[in-house]
C-alpha cells in the first residue's frame, strides 16, 4: 500500500546546529506522488511547509529544504542552522491520484526540540 | 485570524456517551476533512465532504458520523463513544483544485473514560 515512514519520533538539536529529519515513502498505487512537509507549532494546527511534485526537484521554505528522490524513495527535511522558534512537530506526507484517491497520507511526525 | 477553528479544544467523555466535535472554516473552501491522530500513527482520514449536505467515508469511518450543514461547518459525531476513540482530532479544509494543500485547525483532544 501507500505509506510514509518517519523513523525518528523525537529529535533534539542545539540552536545554530544543522538538522535532518528522515522521510521515506512507498507509493505502490500512485504513479506520480506529490510530497509534502507539514509543520505543527505548539497550540496551532498543521500548516504546509513545503511541497514538491516533480522527482529530482528541491523545495524550500523558511530555511528548510527537501529533495524529492525517486531512486531512494526519500524526502528528507534539512536545515543548515536551526532556531529555537523551529521547535515543532514535522510531518512528511504524500498524495496523488491512485488507489488512495487524491488524499494526503501522513507519517507519524517528528518532534523537533531546539535547545538554546 | 485563525481560518479553521475547532470546538471544544479538549473533552472528557464517558464510554457509551454521545460526543460532537465541531469545526468552522472561513477559507471559503469546498472541501473539509476530519482526521484522528494516535500515538505511533500518522493522521488518518475519518470522513470528508466536498459540498454542503454531503459527506464521504474516509479510511477509518467506523464508529463515526459526519455532518456538513453548510460550507463553513463540519461536525464529527461519536454516537456511542468507546475507549478506542481516545485521540486527537483534527479538522482541515482545502479548495477544489489543490486538495492536498490543506489548512488545519488546532485539534481537539478527546479522552474517553
Amino acid at each position: 500500500g501507500d505509506s510514509v515512514t518517519q523513523t525518528e519520533g523525537q529529535v533534539t538539536v542545539s540552536e545554530s546546529k544543522s538538522l535532518i529529519i528522515n522521510c521515506t515513502y512507498s507509493a505502490t498505487s500512485i504513479a506520480y506522488p506529490n510530497l509534502f512537509w507539514y509543520v505543527r507549532y505548539p497550540g496551532e494546527g498543521l500548516q504546509l511547509l513545503l511541497k514538491v511534485i516533480t522527482a529530482g526537484q528541491k523545495g524550500s521554505s523558511r530555511g528548510f529544504e527537501a529533495t524529492y528522490n525517486k531512486e531512494t524513495t526519500s524526502f528528507h527535511l534539512q536545515k543548515a542552522s536551526v532556531q529555537e522558534s523551529d521547535s515543532a512537530v514535522y510531518y512528511c506526507a504524500l498524495s496523488g491520484y491512485g488507489g488512495s484517491g487524491n488524499k494526503l497520507i501522513f507519517g507519524t511526525g517528528t518532534l523537533l526540540s531546539v535547545k538554546p | 485570524e485563525a481560518a479553521v477553528t475547532q470546538s471544544p479544544r479538549s473533552k472528557v467523555a464517558v464510554t457509551g456517551g454521545k460526543v460532537t466535535l465541531s469545526c468552522h472554516q472561513t477559507n471559503n473552501h469546498d472541501y473539509m476533512y476530519w482526521y484522528r491522530q494516535d500515538t505511533g500513527h500518522g493522521l488518518r482520514l475519518i470522513h470528508y465532504s466536498y459540498v454542503a449536505d454531503s459527506t464521504e467515508k474516509g479510511d477509518i469511518p467506523d464508529g463515526y458520523k459526519a455532518s456538513r450543514p453548510s460550507q463553513e461547518n463540519f461536525s464529527l459525531i461519536l454516537e456511542l463513544a468507546s475507549l478506542s476513540q481516545t485521540a486527537v482530532y483534527f479538522c482541515a479544509s482545502s479548495d477544489r483544485i489543490n486538495q492536498d494543500t490543506q489548512y488545519f485547525g488546532p485539534g481537539t483532544r478527546l479522552l474517553v473514560l
